[in-house]
């Protein structure tokens, strides 16, 4: 079946560190890849996209590359700050007519 | 504004007192679902709709109940709740148009059932 796999967190970085958080997928078929960010107390808000192979979705400083033949789609950010302080999902959809399929999320704190 | 609407945004009640959380949204999508989100399980379906008229039981359903009447209107309905239906639960559409659309989230409604 299709499902995500992002890393375990809590990840706690110092500001202005390097930030990776890794995600793999397993699907049938050309999924579009999605990462969303839930900021405390809000819902889950779209960061980025990609709809094919080698895309790179990008916005905030945020990036992330839909890499077929690894079937991951990492997010990293050259400089993390303190507002970026929140829950990170990766997810997938295979069609249109499908559901999108959300990994468990990662808590990411940043300390100043 | 472009924008998913809840309400309550919270709630407290009793097992077994029947409630509605309303989920209305203004971008006249045809996909509308309903997640709750518990720690350490993520986010799980409860039910979705494709269309008018049109619902479909996603992972959870059990103990849920939803209709879709009107194209923006999308009740999450607990007939008796009970106390493992505490949870953060979001209400979110989408287009079905295109691929790739993003999914739009309510700003979720936090049920504690004692």
């Amino acid at each position: 079946g299709n499902s995500v796999t992002q890393m375990e967190g809590p990840v706690t970085l110092s500001e202005e560190a390097f930030l990776t958080i890794n995600c793999t997928y397993t699907a049938t078929g050309y999924p579009s890849l999605f990462w969303y960010v839930q900021y405390p107390g809000e819902g889950l808000q779209l960061l980025l996209k990609a709809t094919k192979a080698d895309d790179k979705g990008s916005n905030k400083g945020f990036e992330a590359t839909y890499r077929k033949e690894t079937t991951s789609f990492h997010l990293e950010k050259g400089s993390v700050q303190v507002s970026d302080s929140a829950v990170y999902f990766c997810a997938l959809i295979i069609s249109s007519a499908s559901k999108i399929i959300f990994g468990s999320g990662t808590r990411l704190s940043i300390r100043p | 504004e472009a924008q998913v609407t809840q309400n309550p945004r919270y709630l407290i009640t009793v097992t077994g007192k029947k409630l509605t959380v309303t989920c209305s949204q203004n971008m006249n999508h045809e996909y509308m679902s309903w997640y709750r989100q518990d720690p350490g399980l993520g986010l799980r379906q409860i039910y979705y709709s494709m269309n008018v008229e049109v619902t479909d039981k996603g992972d959870v359903p059990e103990g849920y109940k939803v209709s879709r009447k009107e194209k923006r209107n999308f009740p999450l309905i607990l007939e008796s709740p009970s106390p493992n239906q505490t949870s953060l639960y979001f209400c979110a559409s989408r287009d079905t148009g295109t691929r790739g659309y993003e999914q739009y989230f309510g700003p979720g409604t936090r049920l504690t059932v004692t």
